[in-house]
């Protein structure tokens, strides 16, 4: 597609639930990243996808977070027993080599957690 | 470690006056530089890009930015505001390695256009 499609665009979900967040990079970027936004602060670093692997998983907060990208193009954010904590804007972007000359961002999935 | 700090968490500007946003950096090399926008409910947007050719960028909607290695700034400025600037922007430093690139983002700088 044109950008870097994020979908839900919003999830509400309870404590303790199982969500799935989903990312469809620009077609050809081999780069892939997650990001999490709290309310009032700057993104932060989840994982950097080069291809089908995670070549930098070091920001994932613990291991309820994991994220995969099974063929190289679309990647899925997974988050397990969530907590009120995880409440933030997933964002997710992707270049077409390391990001040496920028990401191109998506919109971003909210998710509560209530 | 590379970080970068944003020294204005807001400003306030008249539309059709200059506008600075404050960005300095630290890194133990030449890092590569940007600026990136986010209005509301809306992704971030790239401004502009600093990657050690001219140290004078210019980027999207007549902002630019000066890349100054003896103050280890990189503001962003541009010469009038407009209402439609109002937004959060955010400095940010790419660090890549072998195998991984990161991001770190400056806490942001909120810009509040009034007429």
């Amino acid at each position: 597609g044109a950008g870097v499609s994020q979908t839900p665009s919003n999830k509400v979900t309870e404590k303790g639930k199982y969500v799935e967040l989903r990312c469809d990079p620009i077609s050809g970027h081999t780069a892939l990243y997650w990001y999490r936004q709290s309310l009032g602060q700057g993104p932060e670093f989840l994982i950097y996808f080069q291809g089908t692997g995670a070549a930098d998983d070091s920001g994932l907060p613990n291991d309820r977070f994991f994220a995969v990208r099974p063929e190289g193009s679309v990647s899925t954010l997974k988050i397990q027993r969530t907590e009120r904590g995880d409440s933030a804007v997933y964002l997710c972007a992707s270049s077409p080599d390391r990001g040496n000359y920028g990401y191109t961002f998506g919109s971003g999935t909210r998710l509560t957690v209530v | 470690a590379q970080s970068v700090t944003q020294l204005d968490s807001h400003v306030s500007v008249s539309e059709g006056t200059p506008v600075l946003l404050r960005c300095n950096y630290s890194s133990s090399y030449s890092p590569s530089l940007f600026w990136y926008v986010q209005h509301p409910n809306k992704g971030l947007q790239l401004l502009l890009k600093y990657t050690s050719a001219a140290t004078l960028v210019k980027g999207i909607n007549g902002f630019e930015a000066e890349f100054k290695k003896s103050e280890t700034s990189f503001h962003l400025t541009k010469p009038s505001a407009h209402m439609s600037d109002a937004a959060e922007y955010f400095c940010v430093v790419i660090r890549v390695t072998g195998t991984a690139s990161k991001l770190t983002f400056g806490t942001g700088t909120r810009l509040q256009v009034m007429l």
